[in-house]
């Protein structure tokens, strides 16, 4: 079945240093979804990306879809503790609806 | 307006009892999906509806696994019997129907312990 693999699995950085997690699919997706959940807390929707090669930005946060719509990457810049949490990503399975999760990248900012 | 709630937060169980988990998704929203979260294995999809009808429920571990929903307003996972390895927590979703799927509103969980 389809596969989203997600790196790195954990990344500590130091407060105002970057952070990028990456995102890949095993067959092609017709969209893929980023979503933050905070430590004890649940999944919440951070962004939809649609078009091959689409970037999208909010604040210090870039979002990028590959051109073949198999791969995707979130890039925080100059972190900042409230960013603390895990980063997933997640791709459709090829049947309406479904949804696949990444594992997640858990990210520490040490302040 | 009232998001995504889930029933109960918490649940403290022996291996053999019944578990029954419960939903309330967005109003209006045409999907519903309950998914599993583990340190080992991630967030995994165990069934999902669309208006009201289970589409796939392929990841719904084995028969003790069960989900219902007999209305917009309401969808129940069932557990019988529970064994220790289903501790995790439970997450139920809902989202618009965009032609695609539309971005998850997750509920806040139902953290279950089987001992």
């Amino acid at each position: 079945g389809q596969q989203v693999m997600q790196i790195p699995q954990y990344q500590h950085v130091q407060e105002g240093e970057d952070f990028t997690t990456y995102c890949n699919s095993s067959t092609t997706l017709s969209n893929i979804q980023w979503y933050k959940q905070r430590p004890g807390g649940h999944p919440v929707f951070l962004i939809q990306l649609v078009k091959s090669g689409e970037v999208k930005k909010q604040k210090r946060l870039t979002f990028q879809f590959g051109e073949a719509k198999k791969n995707s990457s979130l890039h925080i810049t100059a972190t900042q503790t409230t960013d603390v949490g895990t980063y997933f990503c997640a791709g459709d399975g090829g049947s309406q609806g479904n949804l696949i999760f990444g594992k997640g990248t858990k990210l520490s900012v040490k302040p | 307006d009232a998001g995504v709630i889930q029933s109960p937060r918490h649940e403290v169980t022996e291996m053999g009892q019944e578990v029954t988990l419960r939903c309330k998704p967005i109003s209006g929203h045409d999907y519903l999906f309950w998914y599993r979260q583990t340190m080992m294995r991630g967030l995994e999809l165990l069934i999902y509806f669309n208006n009201n009808v289970p589409i796939d429920d392929s990841g719904m571990p084995e028969d003790r696994f069960s989900a219902k929903m007999p209305n917009a307003s309401f969808s129940t996972l069932k557990i019988q019997p529970s064994e220790p390895r289903d501790s995790a927590v439970y997450f139920c979703a809902s989202s618009i129907d965009r032609g695609h799927p539309g971005e998850l509103f997750f509920g806040e969980g139902s953290r279950l312990t089987v001992l």
